[in-house]
C-alpha cells in the first residue's frame, strides 16, 4: 500500500507570496492533518480534515488555511508568507473518524521563505 | 495546561548499550499516546500506540510502556541504525494532539 505523499518536496518563496501544498493520504484514509515542524518549536498542529470538513484547528493565524476534497486529498495554503513560515510542513493521514486512530506521516514539504 | 515533555533531549549510546527514553505528560483524559521515529529530513515513522496505563508493546529492539503520568521507550542492545529522533505525542480528552520536542538518539559503533 502506498504511503502518504506530499508535493512538492521543496519550495523556495519570497516574503509576501503565497504557497499551496498538497497531500494525498493512504488509500482508504479519510482524515488528514497538517503540522508545522521547526527546530525551535517542534511539531505544531495546524488543522485536521475529515470528510471534507475541518474538524479541529490549531493556534495559527488565518493566513494558514486548508481544504479537503471528496477523494480525501488535501491542500494547505499559506498567504502573505513571512520569514518565520520557513519550516517542514507535514501531512498525516488516519483511517477513520475516531481520534485515537494512528496517524501516518508523509515525507513533508520543506518551505524556505527568503 | 496540557503538556508533553521528553527527556533527555539528546542521548549518545555505545552499540549494545541499553537505555530508556522518557515521555512525561500532563493532559486531561488521555485518549492515546503515540511514539514515532524521525530521521533527518523525513516525516515521522509510526512505532507504537498505547491507550491505557499498564499497557506495553514491543517491536524488535524497542519496547514502549505506559503509566498514568509517563511513558518509556526502552531500547535494548541498540545498533547504529537506531540513531534517530524519537517523538512522543499525546491525545487528550478534547481530541487535541500534543507532541514533545523529541529525544535525539545517537548510537556509536
Amino acid at each position: 500500500k502506498a504511503g502518504v505523499t506530499q508535493t512538492p518536496r521543496y519550495l523556495i518563496k519570497t516574503r509576501g507570496q503565497q504557497v499551496t501544498l498538497s497531500c494525498s493520504p493512504i488509500s482508504g484514509h479519510r482524515s488528514v492533518s497538517w503540522y508545522q515542524q521547526t527546530p525551535g518549536q517542534g511539531l505544531q498542529f495546524l488543522f485536521e480534515y475529515f470528510s471534507e470538513t475541518q474538524r479541529n484547528k490549531g493556534n495559527f493565524p488565518g493566513r494558514f488555511s486548508g481544504r479537503q476534497f471528496s477523494n480525501s486529498r488535501s491542500e494547505m495554503n499559506v498567504s502573505t508568507l513571512e520569514l518565520g513560515d520557513s519550516a517542514l510542513y507535514l501531512c498525516a493521514s488516519s483511517l477513520a473518524a475516531t481520534y485515537t486512530d494512528t496517524q501516518y506521516f508523509g515525507p513533508g514539504t520543506r518551505l524556505t521563505v527568503l | 495546561e496540557d503538556q508533553v515533555t521528553q527527556s533527555p533531549e539528546a542521548l549518545r549510546l555505545q552499540e549494545g548499550e541499553s537505555s530508556s527514553l522518557n515521555c512525561s505528560y500532563t493532559v486531561s483524559g488521555l485518549r492515546g499516546l503515540f511514539w514515532y521515529r524521525q530521521d533527518p529530513g523525513k516525516g515521522p515513522e509510526f512505532l507504537f500506540t498505547l491507550y491505557s496505563a499498564g499497557e506495553e508493546k514491543e517491536k524488535e529492539r524497542l519496547k514502549a510502556t505506559l503509566t498514568k503520568k509517563e511513558s518509556f521507550l526502552h531500547i535494548t542492545a541498540p545498533k547504529p541504525e537506531d540513531s534517530a529522533t524519537y517523538l512522543c505525542a499525546v491525545r487528550d480528552g478534547a481530541n487535541n494532539l500534543f507532541f514533545g520536542t523529541g529525544t535525539r538518539l545517537t548510537v556509536i559503533p
